[in-house]
């Protein structure tokens, strides 16, 4: 696509489901990432992919937050056992190539409501 | 520890003026720096992005200025319109593979 497509846009759950988010990224790119925006905050790192690279999970702030991201395109976060601190708009975005220019390109964000 | 931090938190001005926003952060051994538009509900923008080896980018009415060794950064919009109201973001990395550090963002309202 022409932008990165993220899904759903809006998801309401109730504590202690699991939901899993999807980043969809612009074609070509090799880096991802993800934030976390809640309201009234910055934007909080969560996790970085670079290419075939090790993630870099230094911004998860549990165990209860996982990504993967499959064929170096796609990328899904899942959070299990969801609290209400959860809910937030989750942002992916994704770089041709964090050492070239760094520019992020960003999705709409996924809205998580944890009831 | 990199922390970003923008002032003022909200701005409104009327319509036609020419305005700044201020950007400030710690480490100034930064890679880039980003400006970014987010409107309501919606995700962020690139503005303007600066290489650490440059003093300016400019866009349209958009002038995003880098000061590394203040620390500082402004973003300059001229003539204001409406359709510029919007929460603007300032970013940087400290290298090229590191995420971007986020300011709180300037919250901007034009007004007709």
């Amino acid at each position: 696509g022409a932008g990165v497509s993220q899904s759903p846009s809006n998801k309401v759950t109730e504590k202690g489901k699991d939901v899993e988010l999807r980043c969809d990224p612009i074609s070509g790119h090799t880096a991802l990432y993800w934030y976390r925006q809640s309201l009234g905050q910055g934007l909080e790192f969560l996790i970085y992919f670079q290419g075939n690279s090790a993630p870099d999970k230094s911004g998860l702030p549990s165990d209860r937050f996982s990504a993967e991201r499959t064929g170096g395109s796609v990328s899904t976060l899942t959070i299990q056992r969801t609290q209400q601190e959860d809910s937030a708009v989750y942002l992916c975005a994704s770089s041709w190539d964090a050492a070239n220019t760094g520019e992020l390109f960003f999705g709409e964000g996924s809205r998580l409501t944890v009831l | 520890k990199q922390e970003v931090t923008q002032i003022p938190a909200a701005l409104s001005v009327p319509e036609g003026e020419n305005l700044v926003l201020n950007c400030s952060f710690t480490d100034s051994a930064i890679y880039n720096l980003q400006w970014f538009r987010q409107d309501p509900g919606k995700g962020l923008t690139s503005l303007l992005l600066i290489q650490s080896s440059q003093r300016e980018q400019t866009s349209g009415r958009l002038n995003a200025s880098l000061d590394k060794s203040s620390g500082r950064s402004t973003l300059y919009i001229a003539a204001s319109q409406p359709g510029d109201s919007a929460t603007y973001l300032c970013a940087v990395t400290n290298s090229g593979n590191t995420p971007l550090v986020f300011g709180k963002g300037t919250r901007l309202s034009v007004i007709a």
